[in-house]
């Protein structure tokens, strides 16, 4: 069965100091994982695709890598405004997105 | 570019009472569109998904139906809400390498 894990589910953090959400994942034959961030109250917002192990893509203080079983969103000195849940989804299907639970970062000025 | 449009933001409904959520897309045409639902803590979970006018597709057993009267309107539905009808609603729409595009989302209370 495809499943999405994240991990931690919840992380504090105090301004400027950086960290990783962890995304394991087991899906048969990987067609895209997403990074998406929400704010309390708002739809999720698209932050990254990985398609292949190796692949990174950067986006300010955000980093998302790839591997064969699972993705890392590395925060670089994190600011205040980068307190939101993050999700990770992949696609396991032409239809179908399986998400992971998120992971809440609230940071500290 | 592709917007999701959702209403109403909140609603706080009484137990028994019915329910419609509306959801149009905009910057697409014949979209596949989903509805989920969003609990505290837990991950986006999909209710019902559409391929095209009249074609609902039902991930799971429960309160709520949806329908697609037109090509870009999408619609939840109950008749009568349950207590386990509260949650965050979510329309989406594929968006080619952005996975999905999201409505802003509805937050219904049943009490």
């Amino acid at each position: 069965e495809d499943q999405v894990t994240q991990s931690p589910e919840a992380l504090r953090l105090q301004e400027g100091e950086s960290s990783s959400l962890n995304c394991s994942y087991t899906v048969s034959g990987l067609r895209g994982l997403f990074w998406y961030r929400q704010d309390p109250g708002k739809g999720p917002e698209f932050l990254f695709t990985l398609y292949s192990a190796g692949e990174e893509k950067e986006k300010e203080r955000l980093k998302a890598t790839l591997t064969k079983k699972e993705s890392f969103l590395h925060i670089t000195a994190p600011k205040p405004e980068d307190s939101a849940t993050y999700l990770c989804a992949v696609r396991v299907n032409d239809y179908k997105l399986s998400f992971g639970a998120g992971t809440t970062v609230t940071v500290r000025a | 570019s592709q917007t999701i449009h959702q209403w109403p933001a909140t609603l706080v409904q009484p137990v028994g009472s019915p329910l419609s959520l509306e959801c149009t897309v905009e910057g697409t045409s014949n979209p596949n569109l989903y509805w989920y639902r969003q609990a505290a803590g837990r991950g986006l979970q999909l209710l019902f998904y559409s391929v095209g006018i009249g074609q609902i597709s039902s991930e799971v057993p429960q309160n709520l139906s949806a329908s697609r009267p037109q090509d870009r309107q999408f619609i939840l539905s109950s008749k009568k809400l349950l207590l386990s009808d509260s949650g965050f609603y979510l329309c989406a729409s594929p968006n080619g390498a952005y996975g999905y595009t999201f409505g802003s989302g509805t937050r219904l209370t049943v009490v």
